[in-house]
Order: structure tokens, then sequence, then C-alpha cells
């Protein structure tokens, strides 16, 4: 069965200071990942998404994660914090095989940045 | 239109009424998605339309949830007898084909269903 972990249901962070939001992923095979981004009152957004290329994949916004199978994570970072990053992020795998119009979404993490 | 639209923005109905909800994707996009978001969860998958093919209705939860959509437009999904724990955000997104890449996905703002 394929889910998705995300490891922290709020984060708070400085703006400046560097942002971690966790997530471990559990797939028989090689899924693909993405994250999405959704601001209050908004749609959903994708931030970024790993299809077996790098593994180390770029988004918008500064964002970046990196894809590590040996850990089944997915985890994602940003350098420096902005107050236009206050918003919940949903860790997201779409299964290799079965469900493929399926995405399975994460709990989602809270990400708060303070002045 | 620009974007994935859906109506109405909130609704609040009484137990064991019957709602509708409403769904336009983005014109061109054969590929349709329902998704219901409950409060501090993720999203939970629904239903999947893809052309004219049969729709993938094994996410929903109940045989009081059902859904239409009529060839690549306009889809409805309908709870009947609602009760309290149908109340969540239902999402609607749509994409070019049906390709499940994520990258494609266009979600809309959701319907707010409150039953009380």
């Amino acid at each position: 069965a394929q889910s998705v972990t995300q490891l922290d249901s709020h984060v708070s962070v400085s703006e400046g200071t560097p942002v971690l939001l966790r997530c471990n992923y559990s797939s028989s095979y090689s899924p693909s990942l993405f994250w999405y981004v959704q601001h209050p009152n908004k749609g959903l957004q994708l931030l970024l998404k790993y299809t077996s290329a790098a593994t180390l994949v770029k988004g918008i916004n500064g964002f970046e994660a990196e894809f590590k199978k040996s850990e089944t994570s997915f985890h994602l970072t940003k350098p420096s914090a902005h107050m236009s990053d206050a918003a919940e992020y949903f860790c997201v795998v779409r299964p290799f095989s079965g469900g493929y119009n399926k995405l399975i979404f994460g709990a989602g993490t809270r990400l708060a940045v303070h002045p | 239109g620009a974007g994935v639209s859906q109506s109405p923005s909130n609704k609040v109905t009484e137990k064991g009424k019957d709602v509708e909800l409403r769904c336009d994707p983005i014109s061109g996009h054969t590929a349709l998605y329902w998704y219901r978001q409950r409060l501090g969860q993720g999203l939970e998958f629904l239903i999947y339309f893809q052309g004219n093919s049969a729709p993938d209705k094994s996410g929903l939860p109940s045989d009081r949830f059902s859904a239409e959509r009529t060839g690549e437009s306009v889809s409805t999904l309908t709870i009947q007898r609602t009760q309290q724990e149908d109340s969540a955000v239902y999402l609607c997104a749509s994409s070019l084909a049906g390709s499940s890449e994520g990258l494609g996905y266009t979600f809309g703002s959701g319907t707010r269903l409150t039953v009380v």
C-alpha cells in the first residue's frame, strides 16, 4: 500500500532562517512525488515534482526537495524563509502501479513565519 | 476559463438534506477529479473522470455520494441525506489528460460544506 507521512503538523520559523518540512513515503515501486502549497482561501499550487530524474528537485519560490530512496524521504527545504511562505504544505505521492489517476496526500504541515 | 471554478464557495445545510456541488474545469481538460479535505487532514480521493471512459468511483465513501460529468465539461458532486461527518472542503481538479503526473493538475478553491 502506498502512503505518505508528514512528520510535523506545524512548523514555526523566523523570517530569514531555513525551512525544513519533512515527508516520508511508502511505496512498493518507484513513485512520483510532489509538494503542493495551499495559501489561505486559495487553491492548491504545485511547488515541485520528482519523477525519477534528478534526485534534487528545484521548485518555485526558492524551494527544493531531495529524493532519498534509502530513507524513503522527500523533505522540502528553503534556505531563507519569507513571510509570504506562511501556508499549508502537502507532500503527495503518485504510486507507480495501480491508481494511476490518484494522488495520495499527506495530512499537511502548516508553516508559520515570524518577523 | 482561466482556472477551475467551484460553486458554491460555502454551503451550510441541515443534516438529512441533499446538496449538490459544482465544478467547472479548465476548457479542454479531459480529466477531472474530486477530493475531500476534512479539517486538519490531507486530501482524500473521491472520484475521477477521464473523457468518455467509465469513472473511477473507488474513493466515494458511501452510496450517498455520487458524481456526474457531461462530456468534458461541468461536473456535479451530489451528497444525499447529509451527515455531520460530511462536513469538509470539497476540491475539484482538472488536467489535460489522464496522466496523473500532478504537474498538469489545476485545483479549484473548493466548496466548504458544513452540515449542522
